[in-house]
This record gives C-alpha cells, structure tokens and sequence, in this order.
C-alpha cells in the first residue's frame, strides 16, 4: 500500500516567517513529486513539482527532495495571510497514472 | 475557457435520480482523472483515462459510472446514490509520456450533495 503522509496541522506561523511543511512518502519507486494548495471550499492549485532530488526555488517558495530518506518539503517564505490554507503533498509512481495525495497540512500565518 | 472546466458546480439529487456531472479540459493534455473529496479526508482517485482508454478504476461502486468520449471531455454518470456520496468532486488532467504522469491541473469541482 503506498501510502503520503503529512502533519494535518495547524501549522501557525506569523507574517514574514518562513513555514516549513513536510511529507514522507512509502514507496521507493516514486518519481515525481509535487505541492497543491488548496483554499477552503476551493479546488487544489499547483504550486511546484520536483523531479529530482535537491532543491528548487520559485519565488517565495522552495521544494526539497531527499530520495534517500522518502521526504520531500515546502518552504514558504516571507509568509503572507494570503498562503494560509491547505498544503497537499503528491506523489507519482514510475510508469503509472496513479497520483497519490496526502491528507495535507493546514497553514494558518497571523497577521 | 481555459484550464480544466467542470459543470454543474453544485447539484443536489435525491437518491433515486440519475444526473451527470460534465468536465472539458483546454490544456491537450492526454489523462484526464475524477477524484471524490470528502470533508477531512484525502483526495481519493476514482478513475483515470489515457486517450480514452480507462486505466484506473480504484474499487469505485457501479452506481458511478464513467464516461470519456475523447481525451477533452469525460463524465460521471450518477444514479441510485446514497448519502454517504455527497462530497466535492474533482476533475482533473495532465500529460502522461509513457514514462509516468505529469503535473495535473484540477477544475473547480462539483458540490454534491445527496438528500
């Protein structure tokens, strides 16, 4: 059973702190990673995907992979009330169709 | 339009009736998915396609039947439901090489809601 998980949260942070959100995923055979972000009541919206393992940077946010130890991460930061909603992680298998989502992580960043 | 549309975006069905929920993807992608996402739970796969042909069926009951005339277009076809059903449901699409899928870029869902 493969299987993502994620800290359901809340995760609270004040504006301008960087949020830190994490996942570990079972299978090794995973290929592609990525970050959706979904606001109450609203459909999820892609923020990154990373293929490899590092980092990769796109404006205030930044993906990390770490194959070895099955975990992958998003930084947010400079964090604005704007971001605060659900952070879903995901995960594809070499060859296959199937995407498999996290629970997510509930961000809420104070004003 | 642009992106992944999704109609009705809200639908309220006794359980005997039958209606059928609508998703149009702009984007030339090839796979095109239906998820189902209740309250404090998962986003849970119910079906893929890949030009057409149906690839993933995760176990889904026969009162949801699905439907994809071309790799644009794909339909959940609803009949007999129960309460238990009533949820958000999510279309989605991306491009699948052969190697393994790509990013899939959601609709705005159909709230559903079995009385």
């Amino acid at each position: 059973q493969k299987e993502v998980e994620q800290n359901s949260g809340p995760l609270s942070v004040p504006e301008g702190a960087i949020a830190s959100l994490n996942c570990t995923y079972s299978d090794r055979g995973s290929q592609s990673f990525f970050w959706y972000r979904q606001y109450s009541g609203k459909s999820p919206e892609l923020i990154m995907f990373i293929y490899s393992n590092g980092d990769k940077e796109d404006g205030r946010f930044t993906a990390q992979l770490n194959k070895a130890s099955q975990y992958v991460s998003l930084l947010i930061r400079d964090s604005q009330p704007s971001d605060s909603a659900t952070y879903l992680c995901a995960v594809t298998y070499t060859g296959g169709f199937k995407t498999i989502f996290g629970a997510g992580t509930r961000l809420f960043v104070k004003a | 339009e642009t992106g992944v549309t999704q109609t009705p975006r809200h639908l309220v069905m006794g359980m005997t009736n039958k209606k059928s929920l609508k998703c149009e993807q702009h984007l030339g992608h090839n796979a095109m998915y239906w998820y189902k996402q209740s309250a404090k739970k998962p986003l849970e796969l119910m079906f893929v396609y890949n030009f057409k042909e149906q690839t993933e069926n995760n176990s889904v009951p026969s009162r949801f039947s699905p439907e994809c005339p071309n790799s644009s277009h794909l339909f959940l076809h609803l009949h007999t439901l129960q309460p238990e059903d009533s949820a958000l449901y999510l279309c989605a699409s991306s491009s699948h090489d052969g190697t393994g899928a790509y990013e899939q870029y959601f609709g705005p869902g159909t709230r559903l809601t079995v009385t």
